[in-house]
C-alpha cells in the first residue's frame, strides 16, 4: 500500500535558519507529489507540486522542493524562514492507478521563534 | 476565481443528533472530495464523486455517514447519529481529474 511519511512531527527554529524538511514515500508507479501548508487557523492551501520535468520545484513564499526518483523522496526547503511561516506542513502524493487520492504524511509542525 | 465553500464554519451538537454540512466546489471542477481531519493527523478520505457519481467511498462509515451529490456541483455529506469520535473538522475539495486538489476552511464539528 502506498504510504507518506514525515520525519519529524515538530520543528522549532529561529527567524533566518535554514529549513528542511523531509518526505518519503512508498509507491513503486509514477507518482505525483504535493506539498500544502495550513497557516494557524487557515485552510489547505497548496505549496508547490511536482508532475513532471525539472525535478527542483519552486512554490509559493520562497519554498522548493527536489524529487528524487531514486530516494523516493521529495524535501522541502527554504534558505531563510520567517515568523509568519509558522504553520503545518503535509506531504502528499496520488497517482493515476487509485484515482488521484492523495496519501498524506502526518504533517510537520513547524514553529518560527521571532 | 472563488474559492471552495463550505458551510456552516462551526457546529456544536451532543451525540445522536444528525447534521449536515455543505460544499460547493470550484467552478469546472467534477471531482469532489471530503475529508476527515483529526487535531494533530492528516486528512482522511471519506468520500471522492466524479461529476455526479462515486468513485471510492470504502472509508465512510455508512452506517452513519452519507454523502450525495445530485447535479453534479454541490454536495452535502450528513452524519445521523453523531458519535463523540465524529468530533474533527470536515473538509471539501476539489479539483480537476488528476490534478491539485483544492481545499475549503472545512467545518469544525464538536459533538459533545
Amino acid at each position: 500500500a502506498q504510504s507518506v511519511s514525515q520525519h519529524n512531527h515538530h520543528v522549532i527554529l529561529s527567524e533566518a535558519a535554514s529549513l528542511e524538511l523531509g518526505c518519503n514515500y512508498s509507491y513503486g508507479g509514477t507518482v505525483n507529489l504535493f506539498w500544502y501548508v495550513q497557516y494557524p487557523g487557515q485552510h489547505l492551501q497548496l505549496l508547490l507540486k511536482y508532475f513532471s520535468g525539472d525535478p527542483l520545484v519552486k512554490g509559493i513564499k520562497g519554498f522548493e522542493a527536489e524529487f528524487i526518483k531514486s530516494k523516493f523522496s521529495f524535501n522541502l526547503r527554504k534558505p531563510s524562514v520567517q515568523w509568519s511561516d509558522t504553520a503545518e506542513y503535509f506531504c502528499a502524493v496520488n497517482a493515476m492507478d487509485s484515482n488521484y487520492q492523495l496519501i498524506w504524511g502526518a504533517g510537520t509542525k513547524l514553529i518560527i521563534k521571532p | 476565481e472563488a474559492g471552495v465553500a463550505q458551510s456552516p464554519r462551526y457546529k456544536i451538537i451532543e451525540k445522536r443528533q444528525s447534521v449536515a454540512f455543505w460544499c460547493n466546489p470550484i467552478s469546472g471542477h467534477a471531482t469532489l472530495y471530503w475529508y476527515q481531519q483529526i487535531l494533530g493527523q492528516g486528512p482522511k478520505l471519506l468520500i471522492q464523486f466524479q461529476n455526479n457519481g462515486v468513485v471510492d467511498d470504502s472509508q465512510l462509515p455508512k452506517d452513519r455517514f452519507s454523502a450525495e451529490r445530485l447535479k453534479g456541483v454541490d454536495s452535502t455529506l450528513k452524519i445521523q447519529p453523531a458519535k463523540l469520535e465524529d468530533s474533527a473538522v470536515y473538509l471539501c475539495a476539489s479539483s480537476l481529474w488528476g490534478y491539485e486538489q483544492y481545499f475549503g476552511p472545512g467545518t469544525r464539528l464538536t459533538v459533545t
